[in-house]
């Protein structure tokens, strides 16, 4: 069965630093992933996906994550972090297959000045 | 609409009430899934359709749980004899395709306080 574990539950950062968001898989093949988003009051939006390729890919608002295969990992990064991106952030797997998508339990992500 | 929609956006009921959570779609999607969200333990599947098949139905915690989709479209999640272990937030998704192949687009979800 797919599984996935975000290490961290809450994270604080300073406005301009540098953020990763940690995010582990269980899957046996190669997983489709999906980091997203869920500000206060909100419905969840998508940040970025990987099927397959290159295993940096590009999201929105700056972020970006990279699949590494050897360590079942899929770590949501960003260079220089805004205060609006302070916000409840899940990584998800899926799989071939009517299956659905099973979410991390997330990582809250606070801005300081 | 432009989005997916969900309606009641809070819902305060009593031990042991029926509740009934919507869900309209994003016009022509044909995937739709609920997922429950409880405090600190992320995201929970409840149940999945897709066009006219068979709905899975894996996630549902218990009999009191269940789920239709009329016309393909809207669907309605429904709590019997709601506990207070039910409380928690619904969120219905949408997709236009299978799940592997596209992403989720979700609704701000119903909050259910079950007192």
């Amino acid at each position: 069965a797919q599984s996935v574990t975000q290490p961290d539950i809450h994270i604080t950062v300073s406005e301009g630093a540098s953020l990763e968001l940690r995010c582990n898989y269980s899957y046996g093949a190669t997983p489709y992933l999906f980091w997203y988003v869920q500000s206060p009051g909100q419905g969840l939006q998508l940040l970025l996906k990987y099927f397959s390729g290159d295993t940096l890919v590009q999201g929105i608002k700056g972020f970006e994550a990279e699949f590494k295969r050897s360590q079942s990992s899929f770590n949501l990064r960003k260079p220089s972090v805004h205060w609006s991106d302070a916000a409840e952030y899940f990584c998800a797997v899926g799989a071939t297959g009517n299956t659905p998508l099973v979410f991390g339990k997330g990582t809250r992500l606070s801005v300081i000045a | 609409g432009a989005g997916v929609s969900q309606s009641p956006s809070n819902k305060v009921t009593e031990k042991g009430k029926d509740v009934e959570l919507r869900c309209d779609p994003i016009s022509g999607h044909t995937a739709l899934y609920w997922y429950r969200q409880s405090l600190g333990q992320g995201l929970e599947f409840l149940i999945y359709f897709q066009g006219n098949s068979a709905p899975d139905k894996s996630g549902l915690p218990s009999d009191r749980f269940s789920a239709e989709r009329t016309g393909g479209s809207v669907s309605t999640l429904t709590i019997q004899r709601t506990q207070q272990e039910d409380s928690a937030v619904y969120l219905c998704a949408s997709s236009p395709t299978t799940l592997n192949t596209g992403e989720l687009f979700f609704g701000e979800g119903s909050r259910l306080t079950v007192l």
